[in-house]
């Protein structure tokens, strides 16, 4: 989506090496998340924000940090990477007002072997 | 704890016909959306259902909302193979959205 971009795309670590995702947004949303997409999850709420410094942990949060040191970037990182972290992670923003759903980035591929 | 299930999770259609995926969620909520996604790519909103009744279309695609059943529904009218994707529902809830497993509709001609 053009107000929201993650970065890698793709990655692939090893294990235990320390990995860190990106997400960047123009809109200065208050509200950031990350989510991770498994098959036969659905997508999975990790950490989300709603304010720099405000961060608070979601449904699968073991494993993972985040920051948020300005209103635009939202880092997730994977502390020591495990197989079992191999997802497609999504960043995603609530706009502002009711009748919009949340914009996603495009996800990143993150392989760890 | 929200757990949301959608059914079915694998739906092979024929152009043309009419079918439903089912939303059913275990707790109150006051939102509820749609997502579609393509392979390899990202969500994109589809509906946003506010209140009890609520009812919107876009194009083949229906959605509504009965609250007091914590039940939504996506219903497609005479299918095209450009509905096949994976369609999500998600709950709002307060600092999070809980999402279906998603049904991954084929449409065949």
């Amino acid at each position: 989506d053009a107000g929201i971009t993650q970065s890698p795309r793709h990655k692939v670590t090893e294990t235990g090496t320390p990995v860190t995702l990106r997400c960047h947004q123009t809109e200065n949303h208050r509200y950031m998340y990350w989510y991770r997409q498994d098959p036969g999850h659905g997508l999975r709420l990790i950490h989300y924000s709603y304010g720099v410094k405000d961060t608070d942990k979601g449904e699968v949060s073991d494993g993972y940090s985040v920051s948020r040191s300005k209103t635009e970037d939202f880092l997730l990182t994977l502390e020591s990477a495990t197989s079992s972290q191999t997802s497609v992670y999504f960043c995603a923003i609530r706009p502002t007002g009711l009748n919009y759903g949340y914009t996603f980035g495009s996800g990143t591929r993150l392989t760890v072997v | 704890e929200l757990k949301v299930e959608q059914n079915p999770l694998f739906l092979s259609m024929q152009e043309g016909k009419n079918y439903t995926i089912y939303c059913n969620y275990s707790t109150t909520s006051d939102r509820l959306y749609w997502y579609r996604q393509d392979p390899g790519k990202s969500l994109e909103s589809l509906f946003v259902l506010l209140s009890n009744g609520a009812v919107k279309q876009e194009g083949r695609l229906m959605a509504s909302l009965d609250t007091k059943a914590r039940l939504s529904t996506l219903h497609i009218t005479a299918a095209v193979h450009d509905l096949s994707a994976t369609y999500f529902c998600a709950v709002f809830q307060p600092n999070d959205m809980r999402f279906g497993a998603g049904t991954r509709l084929t449409v065949k001609p």
